[in-house]
């Protein structure tokens, strides 16, 4: 078992770029989560899926789109980068909103 | 809706010490609580969670912590550290009770090990 992994590590982008940042899980989780982590603000929910075709924003979801085409994978598309994008991402995976979150390893992003 | 405070951002303790780091959380009818731990560069680890029976829940690592009803409180705990304790630890509750709720994170408190 994989558990949750995520692609890229590290990624540079420039202000106006977009990108996707993917996810992919394989323990048959109905419910995944994109948070972003910042110094001193812990992690904060960014879209979340309760289960293939279906997704939800979270706390803090403007300039991000998610999309949830099988219950494996829910990418996290950035539609056009800025500075205040600049985060590390975690992806997660659970049986359950409330349940306990299964992470994977992250994404460093940084915007100039 | 739930909330969740470490009071303390950081933490020093000398190797070999004790340790508790605290978290309150608001109060509910029901909640679930969880630790998490995260080595510097790499996602979090579930270490401990509460979800109900027993109000002291043992993790991995010798980490445990207490569940206390009354003064709304889950710290974690543990009796002798190490260096490669060294992390960020962060709290979290949800409440099974509500439909659609979620998890909410606290902001999380460093432990640095001392030698």
């Amino acid at each position: 078992n994989a558990g949750v992994t995520q692609t890229p590590k590290f990624q540079v982008l420039k202000t106006g770029q977009s990108m996707t940042l993917q996810c992919a899980q394989d323990m048959n989780h109905e419910y995944m989560s994109w948070y972003r982590q910042d110094p001193g603000m812990g992690l904060r929910l960014i879209h979340y899926s309760v289960g293939a075709g279906i997704t939800d924003q979270g706390e803090v979801p403007n300039g991000y789109n998610v999309s949830r085409s099988t219950t494996e994978d829910f990418p996290l598309r950035l539609l056009s980068a800025a500075p205040s994008q600049t985060s590390v991402y975690f992806c997660a995976s659970s049986l359950g909103l409330a349940e306990a979150q299964y992470f994977g390893p992250g994404t460093r992003l940084t915007v100039l | 809706a739930q909330s969740v405070t470490q009071l303390d951002s950081q933490v020093p303790v000398f190797e070999e010490a004790p340790v508790e780091l605290r978290c309150n959380y608001s109060s509910s009818v029901s909640v679930y609580l969880f630790w998490y731990v995260q080595y510097p560069n790499q996602g979090l680890q579930l270490l401990l969670k509460y979800l109900s029976g027993s109000t002291l829940v043992k993790g991995i690592n010798g980490f445990e912590a207490e569940f206390n009803k009354s003064q709304t409180s889950f710290h974690l705990r543990k009796p002798s550290v190490h260096i490669s304790d060294t992390a960020e630890y962060f709290c979290a509750v949800s409440d099974p009770g509500k439909r659609d709720d979620k998890i909410i994170f606290g902001k999380g408190t460093r432990l640095h090990i001392l030698p």
